[in-house]
């Protein structure tokens, strides 16, 4: 199985400040064939299902507001929030889908 | 809109089994994948298993293998997953979650139920 390690696994940012978290993935899951990052990102609130941020790594799903961005290839991905909101306090997980079965990050817990 | 809606809380006995239902409304139910997820309280997220809704195949996490049996009726757009066997390790929120991409079987997971919970408790 491939083993996703989100770092930190707590992070305190202000209001209007940049919040920055870290997935690295125990194998490469960028796709020679198609040059995909099999790799999600989704944030959950308490008592909450979660929530698809970002896929491919990169793409933001319809309605995610455009201050979440995601980056990196093969092993280390990043999500970026440019300016945090009081409605960000959450949960995040990166996933890969690269192979099964898919796996999260243990969790990231983004406070205010 | 697409909606996922699952079967109410359960509490059982260790040793019993547990169905859980999900329901898809807004999209076409046999073209997307229906995975399983658990949440354990206050843990992390543990894939379990999906089944084309369409063929009706499955795929069940390693650790899940002879417990769990995920089915399908296309003609009420509905999902269920049985867990038998249960410890109190099955306490958890389960969740339906649809794969973000058609026919696919390495899923991302784009629309979510609302969660399950299922207490295993003496």
């Amino acid at each position: 199985d491939i083993v996703m390690t989100q770092s930190p696994d707590s992070l305190a940012v202000s209001l209007g400040e940049r919040a920055t978290i870290n997935c690295k993935s125990s194998q490469n899951v960028l796709w020679d064939s198609n040059k995909k990052n099999y790799l999600a990102w989704y944030q959950q609130k308490p008592g909450q299902p979660p929530k698809l941020l970002i896929y491919w790594a990169s793409t933001r799903e319809s309605g995610v507001p455009d201050r979440f961005s995601g980056s990196g290839s093969g092993t280390d991905f990043t999500l970026t929030i440019s300016s945090l909101q009081a409605e960000d306090v959450a949960f995040y997980y990166c996933q890969q889908y690269y192979s099964l079965p898919p796996t999260f990050g243990q969790g990231t817990k983004l406070e205010i | 809109q697409v909606q996922l809606v699952q079967s109410g809380a359960e509490v059982k006995r260790p040793g019993a089994s547990v169905q859980v239902s999900c329901k898809g409304y807004g999209y076409t139910f046999t073209s997307y994948t229906i995975n399983w997820v658990r949440q354990a309280p206050g843990q992390g997220l543990e894939w379990m298993g999906w089944i084309n809704t369409k063929k009706g195949n499955t795929k069940y996490g390693q650790n899940l293998q002879g417990r769990v049996t995920m089915t399908t009726d296309t003609s009420t757009n509905t999902a269920y997953m049985e867990l038998n066997s249960l410890i109190s390790d099955d306490t958890a929120i389960y969740y339906c979650a649809r794969d973000g991409r058609p026919d696919s079987e390495y899923p991302y997971f784009d629309f979510w139920g609302q969660g399950t919970l299922v207490t295993v408790s003496s």
